[in-house]
């Protein structure tokens, strides 16, 4: 059975620009996170959803980052205008039930530049 | 301001010796605590975890302690093994669950053979 993926591996884009982070979570995965670990600090919660609606995005930095659940299958996560402080590494995970363990995808390195 | 502090960037043990592994935190709202392992190039992936109504859990080779009065808990491994250099990330959540998870910065983790 495929884990979680996520696209690209690595990006690199220049201030200013728009870039979609996108993740697949496990098949028949409702609940689907976001997080970030920017400068090699610690991994912050951004997001979950449960299924396609929003159900705590209490950890979003700002109206710069846009996720999307569409379907409630895979997510998106849109970051524009990209700034120099938004790189680091996106990772998603989902888990069956909020109680579930999450199953976190390999990441993506955004670096602005 | 960092709630779930790991204050050692990195850690070298023989193979066969203990490793331990320390995590603080400052929210009292949290109460389920968890260890997640990486490798390089891979999402964090769930080692362990221990619920704050426990002081112990253990799995095999690894322990998990949990002092909630000094909000202190640490990782045990025992008998260390080559395989087990990672970056090693505390996690802490107050839903009781694998949610809204708060990591630390990471251990990183070297066993010599």
């Amino acid at each position: 059975e495929a884990g979680v993926t996520q696209f690209p591996s690595h990006s690199v884009i220049e201030k200013g620009q728009t870039v979609t982070l996108r993740c697949d979570p496990i098949s028949g995965h409702d609940n689907l996170y976001w997080y970030r670990r920017v400068m090699g600090k610690e991994i912050k919660f951004l997001l979950h959803f449960v299924k396609e609606s929003k159900q705590d995005e209490s950890g979003m930095p700002n109206n710069r980052f846009l996720a999307e659940r569409t379907g409630g299958t895979y997510s998106t996560l849109k970051v524009q205008p990209a700034e120099l402080e938004d790189s680091g590494v996106y990772f998603c995970a989902s888990s069956l039930s909020p109680d579930s363990e999450a199953f976190f995808g390999q990441g993506t390195r955004l670096t602005v530049v | 301001d960092q709630q779930v502090k790991q204050n050692s960037p990195s850690l070298s043990v023989q193979e066969g010796r203990i490793s331990i592994l320390n995590c603080d935190y400052t929210n009292s709202m949290f109460d389920y605590f968890l260890w997640y392992k990486k490798y390089p190039a891979e999402g964090p992936t769930f080692l362990i975890s221990i619920s704050s109504i426990k002081d112990k859990n253990e799995d095999g080779r690894f322990t998990v302690f949990l002092n909630k009065s000094a909000k202190h808990l640490s990782l045990h491994i025992v008998p260390s093994q080559p395989g087990d250099s990672a970056v090693y990330f505390c996690a802490a959540s107050p839903s009781g669950s694998a949610r809204q998870l708060t990591f630390g910065s990471g251990t990183q983790l070297t066993v010599l053979p």
